[in-house]
């Protein structure tokens, strides 16, 4: 079945670099955009990126833009996320979404996955 | 950017009705589409409704989605309140640039 589903996470210090992935699985992982989103501990949903189908092209929220990078292996359908310079209001659960449209973004995500727990410890 | 407004949080007893609502600060609610995302703790959030009132196969038709252009809002309608329906619930619209969450409902079933 179409699904996502993420791993890397872990305790970091402030400063610090993690990388997390995303393993696609049941669909043709290079016709979708791929989304990265998060929870921090008590909070709602915050979208943090999206790299496009072939991805040539990346977006970020203001929060990450400068310190996290998103990319994508379509030969292994994988989704990664690069994270730098981590601060403590990074402490989320992140979760890797699909697009849900081909060869284009939609404005929303199906299926997501279950999420990684990411914790910036200072 | 716009922001999304949900209550905190809302709660019905078995078999009743409640309706969540998702009210946008600026710029038209009809002017992009809203979904509605169902949330448990630990799990994948999953869609229930998608393009303002559409619903994914496998969602019951006790869920339901409309907008209201005069009070600029969206709004969650469940039918027919189950205990398996607890849950957060968060409303999600997309600029053409941002994509934007509602702060997100926490639905008790009492």
């Amino acid at each position: 079945q179409v699904q996502v589903v993420e791993s890397g996470g872990g305790v970091v210090q402030t400063g610090g670099s993690l990388r997390l992935s995303c393993a696609a699985s049941g669909f043709t992982f290079s016709n979708y955009g791929m989304h990265w989103v998060r929870q921090a501990p008590g909070k709602g949903l915050e979208w943090v990126a999206v790299t496009w189908y072939h991805g040539n092209k990346e977006d970020y929220s203001d929060s990450v833009k400068g310190r996290f990078t998103i990319s994508r292996d379509n030969s292994k359908n994988m989704l990664y996320l690069q994270m730098n310079s981590l601060r403590v209001e990074d402490t989320a659960v992140y979760h890797c979404a699909r697009d849900t449209v081909t060869y284009s973004l939609s404005g929303w995500f199906d299926p997501w996955g279950q999420g990684t727990l990411v914790t910036v410890s200072s | 950017n716009f922001i999304l407004t949900q209550p905190h949080s809302v709660s019905g007893s078995p078999e009743k009705t409640l309706t969540i609502s998702c009210t946008r600060s600026s710029g038209s609610i009809a002017s992009n589409y809203v979904q509605w995302y169902q949330h448990r703790p630990g799990s994948a959030p999953t869609t229930v409704i998608y393009e303002h009132k559409e619903r994914p196969s496998g969602v019951p038709y006790r869920f339901s989605g409309s907008i209201d252009s005069s009070s600029n809002s969206a709004s969650l309608t469940i039918s027919g309140l189950k205990t398996e329906d607890e849950a957060d619930y968060y409303c999600q619209s997309y600029d053409g640039s941002t994509w934007v969450f509602g702060g997100g409902t926490k639905l008790t079933v009492l």
